[in-house]
């Protein structure tokens, strides 16, 4: 079954440190996205690639990185610049034209930073 | 800037009971496209369906039926007859055009509204 896979499903690390979270797609996507989800909030954009090789920032790109090397592969990097980074990090892409595409979503990598 | 509010945070219904969730909208675009999502405890968010900005009818899929009103932006969500397994937290979205490829899209979510259905 086709799907996005993310992982790992929980993940802890120490303040200071970066940490990639991976995100796969065998949906033959062309976009994939990064949103970040806080408790009581909607969920936020941090990243979006529209083809291999590009990649634009969303709405809260600060202390976050990107790298979109393979049409199926779009890793994100929490660096330690990022003030807030304990969060749920959602990956997701989209088939067809614009704004009429649904998302679909992985699973989600929790990620808790003390 | 685009925004959409979803005033209910939680909302606790009996099972059997109908229950509404409330999704307003704003945006100066004169197309666009209106979503709902399901994130279960599991934490995916689940596609549960799209409206384009010219299509005004009522949509019914199973207990589940929305309501679109340009005139007061608003996309309402009924589910008729709730069951346990609808407890969910629940997203209404509005999309917009990202970039120049024309083949990304950025949704522009509400803060949810939890739904609890009991027993």
């Amino acid at each position: 079954d086709g799907g996005i896979t993310q992982s790992p499903k929980y993940l802890f690390r120490k303040e200071g440190q970066n940490v990639t979270l991976s995100c796969e797609q065998n949906l033959n996507h062309d976009a994939m996205y990064w949103y970040r989800q806080d408790p009581g909030q909607g969920l936020r954009l941090i990243y979006y690639s529209q083809i291999v090789n590009d990649f634009q920032k969303g709405d809260i790109a600060e202390g976050y990185s990107v790298s979109r090397e393979k049409k199926e592969s779009f890793p994100l990097t929490v660096t330690s610049a990022q003030k807030n980074p304990t969060a749920f990090y959602l990956c997701a892409s989209t088939l067809g034209t614009v704004i009429s595409s649904p998302l679909h979503f992985g699973n989600g990598t929790r990620l808790t930073v003390t | 800037a685009q925004k959409v509010t979803q005033a209910q945070t939680e909302i606790s219904v009996v099972e059997k009971e109908d229950v509404t969730l409330d999704c307003v909208y704003e945006t100066r675009d004169t197309t666009y496209y209106l979503f709902w999502y399901k994130q279960p405890p599991s934490g995916e968010l689940v596609f549960l369906i799209r409206r384009n900005s010219f299509d005004e009818q009522n949509e019914i899929s199973g207990r589940y039926s929305w309501n679109f009103q340009k005139s007061t932006s608003s996309f309402n969500f009924t589910i008729t007859a709730s069951q346990v397994v609808d407890s969910a937290v629940y997203f209404c979205a509005l999309s917009e055009a990202l970039g120049s490829a024309g083949t990304a899209s950025k949704l522009t979510f509400g803060t949810g509204t939890r739904l609890q259905v009991t027993l």
